[in-house]
């Protein structure tokens, strides 16, 4: 089984702060995604990544950017975390080229910035 | 830019039948998936359309029409555990989906 494991469940951080989300999956995929959730939005994405080094912005990428210097973990970094980043984080991943639709989420990072 | 419109919630009993619709307005269009989401759980895999027409994964079904640009997930024979949050996709390439606002179902006894 595909395991995407998310560093934190829970973070609280104060406004200003830089705040980083860990990502890390053990299947070899390479396509790596960063998604946020909050409620009656739906998911959106923020930054994606089809192999190492990689990255494109997807459709709400200000304020955050991302890192993969491994093939296996993708991180989310808030350079200077405000009030309106306070959602829930999603991470996702599938295998490349293959268009069968299919993503693989983590169980999430809910963040609070106060 | 794109658009998926879904309904908000739907409440059903138990062993009905409920239809969740799907438009989407989107180009690069590659075909449409469904994700289910329980309270504080991931978003899981239901199904893929890559061509019209019906696919059929036990209880569950989703169809597309590429004309329309349209598709719906069934849920039969509904069960408790199907009170989710559902979710359509749209791929528009090497799996990046764009997700719909999502879909509450509660089912009630």
């Amino acid at each position: 089984d595909v395991k995407v494991t998310q560093s934190s469940r829970y973070l609280v951080k104060r406004t200003g702060e830089k705040v980083f989300l860990e990502c890390v999956q053990d299947m070899d995929h390479e396509n790596m995604f960063w998604y946020r959730q909050d409620p009656g939005l739906g998911l959106r994405l923020i930054y994606f990544s089809y192999d190492v080094k990689m990255k494109e912005k997807g459709d709400i990428p200000e304020g955050y950017s991302v890192s993969r210097e491994k093939k296996e973990r993708f991180s989310l970094i808030l350079e200077s975390a405000s009030t309106n980043q306070t959602s829930m984080y999603l991470c996702a991943t599938s295998s490349g080229g293959d268009y069968t639709g299919e993503l693989f989420f983590g169980e999430g990072s809910r963040l609070t910035v106060l | 830019g794109q658009s998926l419109e879904q309904p908000s919630e739907v409440t059903a009993v138990e062993g009905a039948i409920v239809q969740i619709n799907c438009t989407y307005q989107t180009s690069g269009f590659y075909g449409l998936s469904w994700y289910q989401q329980h309270d504080g759980g991931a978003p899981t895999f239901l199904s893929y359309n890559g061509l019209d027409g019906l696919e059929e994964t036990g209880r569950f079904s989703s169809f597309l029409s590429r004309s329309d640009s349209y598709g719906y997930l069934l849920l039969q024979e509904l069960q408790m555990k199907d009170s989710a949050s559902y979710f359509c996709a749209d791929l528009v390439g090497n799996n990046r989906l764009a997700f719909g606002k999502g879909n509450q179902v509660v089912v009630i006894p």
